[in-house]
C-alpha cells in the first residue's frame, strides 16, 4: 500500500490559517487522498478527500500538487476545537484497506 | 441519521480469553472495516467485510476473525487474548463504490479493550 508522510506535530494560533502537509510520493493514479482528524477519546472523523483538483468543504480545503505527490490540508481559521491528530491516507479503487501513519498532532494556542 | 455505533465501549478481559466486539454501520453503508489503535499510534487495518465476506485483510494473525450479517452489522472476534491486544478497536463503515474509488470512512468511537 502507498504510504504517506506527515510531520509529527504542528502549532498554530487561534483564528490563524493552518497548513498541514502530507507527502505521498508513491501514490497511484487511482488513489484518492483522504484526510481525517481524531479528537481525544473519539474515533477519527472524515474531513475531506480529493483525487486531482483542489477541494473545498465547510470544514477545510485540500490543495493537491500537480504531480499528486503531496497535498496540504488548509484550515482557514483555526479554533481551539481544531486541536486534534490529523491523518492523511490514500484510498484506492482496488484496495479496501487504508494505511494510517501516526498523523500530525495539531496544537492550537489561544 | 445514526452514525456508526460500537459496543461495548470498554471491556476488560484476562489473557487467554476470547472477546467479541460489535459494530452497526452508518445507515446506507454496506462495507465495514475494523482497525486496531494502540496508544499514541495511528489505526492499523485488521480487515474489511462486504457482502458478508472478508474482502481485505491486514497483517493480523488468525486469532482475529470477523463476521458481517445481512443487515451489514459486523462482529470482531479475538481468540486467545494476549496482553499486546490491549488497544482501542475501531469500526468504520463506508459505501462500496464500483467506480471512482471508495467512499469516505465513517468511524465509531471504538471499544477500549484491556487485557490483564
Amino acid at each position: 500500500d502507498a504510504k504517506t508522510t506527515q510531520p509529527n506535530s504542528m502549532e498554530s494560533n487561534e483564528e490563524e490559517p493552518v497548513h498541514l502537509p502530507c507527502n505521498h510520493s508513491t501514490i497511484s493514479g487511482t488513489d484518492y487522498i483522504h484526510w481525517y482528524r481524531q479528537l481525544p477519546s473519539q474515533g477519527p472523523e472524515y474531513v475531506i478527500h480529493g483525487l486531482t483538483s483542489n477541494v473545498n468543504n465547510r470544514m477545510a480545503s485540500l490543495a493537491i500538487a500537480e504531480d499528486r505527490k503531496s497535498s496540504t490540508l488548509i484550515l482557514h481559521r483555526a479554533t481551539l476545537r481544531d486541536a486534534a491528530v490529523y491523518y492523511c491516507i490514500l484510498r484506492g479503487t482496488n484496495a479496501g484497506k487504508s494505511t494510517f501513519g501516526d498523523g500530525t498532532t495539531l496544537t492550537v494556542k489561544p | 441519521d445514526a452514525g456508526v455505533t460500537q459496543s461495548p465501549t470498554h471491556l476488560i478481559k484476562t489473557r487467554g480469553q476470547q472477546v467479541t466486539l460489535r459494530c452497526s454501520p452508518k445507515s446506507g453503508h454496506d462495507t465495514v472495516s475494523w482497525y486496531q489503535q494502540a496508544l499514541g499510534q495511528g489505526p492499523q487495518f485488521i480487515f474489511q467485510y462486504y457482502e458478508e465476506e472478508e474482502r481485505q485483510r491486514g497483517n493480523f494473525p488468525d486469532r482475529f476473525s470477523g463476521h458481517q450479517f445481512p443487515n451489514y452489522s459486523s462482529e470482531l472476534n479475538v481468540n486467545a487474548l494476549l496482553l499486546g491486544d490491549s488497544a482501542l478497536y475501531l469500526c468504520a463503515s463506508s459505501l462500496m463504490v464500483d467506480s471512482g474509488g471508495y467512499s469516505p470512512l465513517h468511524f465509531g468511537n471504538g471499544t477500549r479493550l484491556t487485557v490483564t
